[in-house]
């Protein structure tokens, strides 16, 4: 079942913004990771955030996570065209499944 | 990162047919691979966890006998969809994992299947 929920569904910004994504989940976890999905492709791997982590970096990616709130976001900073895809947060509860939130389409315009 | 192939990539087939999806991991040996379906603008929803060498797991709601998996080797996984009707047109997606990757999973670039 999906436990996953994120926001916004849909956003829309400029090149060069910065885009937020949140995502919220139900149980306790072992991981959070972010995934991305161009359209009608496979996933590719972004990041994985532990449970006793608060942040990670990877190159123009911020992942924040809070474990009281259970929530995660993911900032993408000086968005570009091909940034354009899905963001899907999976949470891992240590049975090595994967249950994926609902997903956010980003669009970023040139 | 590791790297994991699927075939084919599209397939359409006739009502009341079966089809066969091929999950392969390139370069590692993958323990567990998983069976996702993606409906359009939808998320991935997990349909089953396979391991070699065993029987396949399903999650709830999920037809085992509709949707045959094999997992014979530590490499390949096979998804059959029996007996394929209109509703099963979908995105499939498999992923692979292993202590050896660290407990990632790696996602196939996905098969879509349109059943007339």
């Amino acid at each position: 079942s999906q436990q996953g929920e994120e926001d916004p569904q849909a956003l829309s910004i400029q090149e060069g913004e910065n885009a937020t994504m949140n995502c919220s989940y139900k149980t306790s976890i072992n991981n959070l990771q972010w995934y991305r999905q161009n359209s009608g492709r496979g996933l590719v791997h972004l990041i994985l955030i532990r449970s006793n982590e608060r942040e990670k970096h990877s190159g123009r990616l911020r992942v924040t996570l809070d474990t009281s709130k259970k929530s995660s976001s993911l900032l993408i900073t000086a968005s570009r065209a091909a940034d354009t895809a899905s963001y899907f947060c999976a949470t891992d509860a240590d049975t090595g499944k994967l249950i994926f939130g609902q997903g956010t389409t980003l669009q970023v315009k040139p | 990162g590791a790297v994991v192939s699927q075939h084919p990539s599209w397939v359409i087939c006739k009502s009341g047919t079966s089809v066969k999806i091929e999950c392969r991991s390139l370069d590692f040996q993958a323990t567990t691979m998983f069976w996702y379906r993606q409906f359009p603008k939808q998320s991935l929803m997990l349909m089953a966890t396979s391991n070699e060498g065993s029987k396949a797991t399903y999650e709830q709601g999920v037809e085992k006998d509709k949707f045959l998996i094999n997992h014979a080797s530590l490499t390949l996984s096979t998804l059959t969809v029996t007996s394929a009707h209109p509703e099963d047109s979908s995105f499939y997606i498999c992923s692979a994992t292993s202590l050896a990757v660290g407990g990632t999973q790696y996602f196939g670039p996905g098969t879509r299947l349109l059943v007339l």
